[in-house]
């Protein structure tokens, strides 16, 4: 079966850096998003990864390992703005989104 | 702005009476879906639409229809809702082209409560 696994909830203090865990085993791969979704609303896109290795967007960061199947999103300088679920979703051999169950972020200052 | 819009945000509708959830872009993707999301879960694929062809999900409830009656819109049918399918009702869009495929676009989501 495809099954992507991220923690339940993770929290963090303002200003501090948080590295999100994002295991994922599925037919084929084709690319791994990150999304981040506020309470209520609807998920944003954050950062695409399709080769090995780390993308840095501002304070954002993803990283990818296909050989183990695994990825990461840091948060660097965190501002209680990021107070949010964090998405992991991978792009299967049909082109289809597996989606994580998300990580809830709590930020306390 | 190219956007996704979804309409209505809120929907209230009482056990087994039909709805409709509408869903439009101005991105011209080519490639539009309907999830669905309930508190703390993932989004779940119900179907999407590859230009005019339809994919359904084998594990979508027969009580979900779609329809997508040009690029720019796309419909979310609830037969006979059940107080099982409330929860956010979300649409997206992407573009795929020659292999390449970019995120997904989201709209804002309607959340549907059943009475």
């Amino acid at each position: 079966g495809q099954n992507i696994d991220q923690p339940t909830e993770m929290t963090a203090t303002e200003g501090a850096i948080v590295q999100i865990n994002c295991t994922y085993q599925t037919s084929g791969f084709n690319g791994l998003f990150w999304y981040q979704q506020h309470a209520g609303e609807a998920p944003t896109f954050l950062s695409y990864n399709v080769l090995d290795g780390l993308e840095e967007k501002g304070r954002f960061s993803s990283f990818l390992s296909r050989s183990k199947g695994y990825s990461y999103l840091l948060l660097k300088e965190l501002q209680m703005k990021d107070s949010a679920s964090y998405l992991c979703a991978v792009l299967d051999s049909n082109y289809q989104l597996i989606w994580g169950a998300g990580t809830k972020l709590i930020i306390k200052p | 702005d190219a956007m996704v819009i979804q309409n209505p945000r809120y929907q209230v509708t009482q056990f087994g009476k039909p709805v409709t959830l509408s869903c439009s872009q101005t991105l011209n993707h080519n490639v539009m879906y309907w999830y669905q999301q309930k508190s703390s879960q993932a989004p779940k694929l119900l179907f999407h639409y590859y230009d005019k062809d339809f994919n359904n999900e084998a594990d979508t409830p027969d009580n979900f229809q779609s329809r997508r009656p040009n690029t720019s819109f796309c419909f979310l049918d609830i037969r006979s809702p059940g107080l099982g399918d409330a929860a956010m009702y979300l649409c997206a869009t992407s573009n795929v082209e020659g292999g390449d495929h970019n995120e997904q676009f989201f709209g804002p989501g309607t959340r549907l409560t059943v009475l």
